[in-house]
């Protein structure tokens, strides 16, 4: 089946360590985002990218760092930097274009302890 | 900047009633999408129902349909006779068209939707 899969679904860390949420798709798309959902707030982008090798920050990238070394795989690192790194982080993929869908995956709950 | 506001933080609603939810947005582009999206329990977000700006036409889906406003930078979603199933997190997004379009979606805050039965 195609599709996004997110994983962890549940991720715990330290603080001051960095950690790695993986973003996978099989639907060659083109587009993935990272965006991040805190209560009240709705969802805020990361980052994003429309290209392998390329990608471009989003409205809160502070703290944050990927990369887009193939096209199914849009990682997310969240660094010792991000000062409030709790949240409910969600991934999406489109089609690069007009009258396009995003498809999201499942989410990951980070929890700093 | 585009903005999304949804100022309704929660709603709730009676059984095979109807219910609408309620957005604006803020633009200066002529040409754009509007979407809702439904976020159950899951988490996994779900695409309700899409607008495109340059559409006079109001969009249906079923149970669910919008009320479009351009003039007004106005959104707004209908469910009509409510289901238990409904019940979920709703979020009003925007998209630009054309050469802004890049594909991200800005969101609105969401409205959480209780169906009593």
């Amino acid at each position: 089946d195609g599709g996004i899969t997110q994983s962890p679904k549940y991720l715990f860390r330290k603080e001051g360590q960095n950690v790695t949420l993986s973003c996978e798709q099989n639907l060659n798309h083109d587009a993935m985002y990272w965006y991040r959902q805190d209560p009240g707030q709705g969802l805020r982008l990361i980052y994003y990218s429309q290209i392998v090798n390329d990608f471009q920050k989003g409205d809160i990238a502070e703290g944050y760092s990927v990369s887009r070394e193939k096209k199914e795989s849009f990682p997310l690192t969240v660094t010792s930097a991000q000062k409030n790194p709790t949240a409910f982080y969600l991934c999406a993929s489109s089609i690069v274009g007009e009258n396009t869908e995003a498809f999201f995956g499942q989410g990951t709950r980070l929890t700093v302890v | 900047a585009q903005t999304v506001t949804q100022s309704q933080p929660e709603m709730s609603v009676q059984e095979a009633e109807t219910v609408t939810l309620s957005c604006t947005y803020d633009t200066s582009e002529s040409d754009y999408y509007l979407f809702w999206y439904k976020q159950p329990p899951s988490r996994q977000m779900i695409l309700v129902i899409r607008q495109e700006a340059y559409k006079q036409q109001n969009a249906t889906e079923n149970r669910f349909s919008v009320n479009f406003q351009k003039a007004a930078k106005s959104f707004s979603l209908k469910i009509s006779d409510s289901q238990l199933g409904d019940a979920a997190m709703y979020f009003c997004a925007y998209r630009s068209y054309g050469s802004g379009n890049t594909g991200k979606l800005i969101f609105g805050q969401g409205t959480t939707l209780q169906v009593k039965p």
